[in-house]
């Protein structure tokens, strides 16, 4: 019955390596966000989907790359991991994306180690 | 730009003692939502509340108050009567209308209650 789930809950991981965050959620919603906590705990967007779309990209390096094969799913591949990539990664979902501000509900976190 | 400033990084109470985390934001827009989330040690994330710009009321929730000041930008948090299982990070975030329901966070604040 989980809302926001997300897989692996933990990944750790060579530096160099390409590895995948997956995200599916099962309210309905249309809209979907990864962000990324770090280890001061704070909390930035990274990538923001509506209908599949890309609707944000907030200066996050091309080794990451989102994709939504379906709005339920909203995917994260990082490719050539580096140390700074180690945090934890939030998957969120909101019903629309503009005008009332929707309320993000947000996935248990993955914890990205990279050695 | 938006921002979020929650000023205690750290508060630590005894048991039964009222709490309040404060929250000052920053914005352009007339516009806006602000947002409460709580982050337990367990890691996720869960939502607590939501205000747009045009509600000043303030909110109370069983033991949780929200109170919304827009001639200072604030909106603080109170726990009346703290218990252990209130111990997380606190989070405070600012949607504005325009900016695809990204959520801007403050930096948290870690409370802690003490037997």
């Amino acid at each position: 019955d989980t809302a926001v789930s997300q897989t692996p809950k933990y990944l750790v991981t060579q530096m160099g390596n390409d590895k995948s965050i997956k995200c599916e959620q099962n309210l309905g919603h249309d809209t979907m966000y990864w962000y990324k906590q770090d280890s001061k705990k704070f909390l930035k967007i990274m990538f923001s989907y509506n209908n599949k779309e890309l609707i944000i990209n907030e200066t996050v390096p091309n080794r990451f790359s989102p994709k939504s094969p379906d709005k339920a799913h909203l995917n994260l591949h990082i490719n050539s991991l580096e140390l700074g990539d180690s945090a934890v990664y939030f998957c969120a979902s909101s019903q629309g994306v503009t005008g009332e501000g929707k309320t993000q509900y947000f996935g248990p976190g993955t914890r990205l180690l990279v050695l | 730009a938006q921002k979020v400033t929650q000023a205690q990084t750290e508060i630590s109470v005894v048991e039964k003692e009222d709490v309040t985390l404060d929250c000052v934001y920053e914005t352009r827009d007339t516009t806006y939502y602000l947002f409460w989330y709580k982050q337990p040690p367990s890691g996720e994330l869960v939502f607590l509340i939501r205000r747009n710009s045009f509600d000043e009321q303030n909110e109370i929730s069983g033991r949780y108050s929200w109170n919304f000041q827009k001639s200072t930008s604030s909106f603080n948090f109170t726990i009346t009567a703290s218990q252990v299982v209130d111990s997380a990070v606190y989070f405070c975030a600012l949607s504005e209308v325009y900016a695809g329901n990204m959520l801007t966070f403050g930096g948290g604040t870690r409370l802690m209650v003490k037997p």
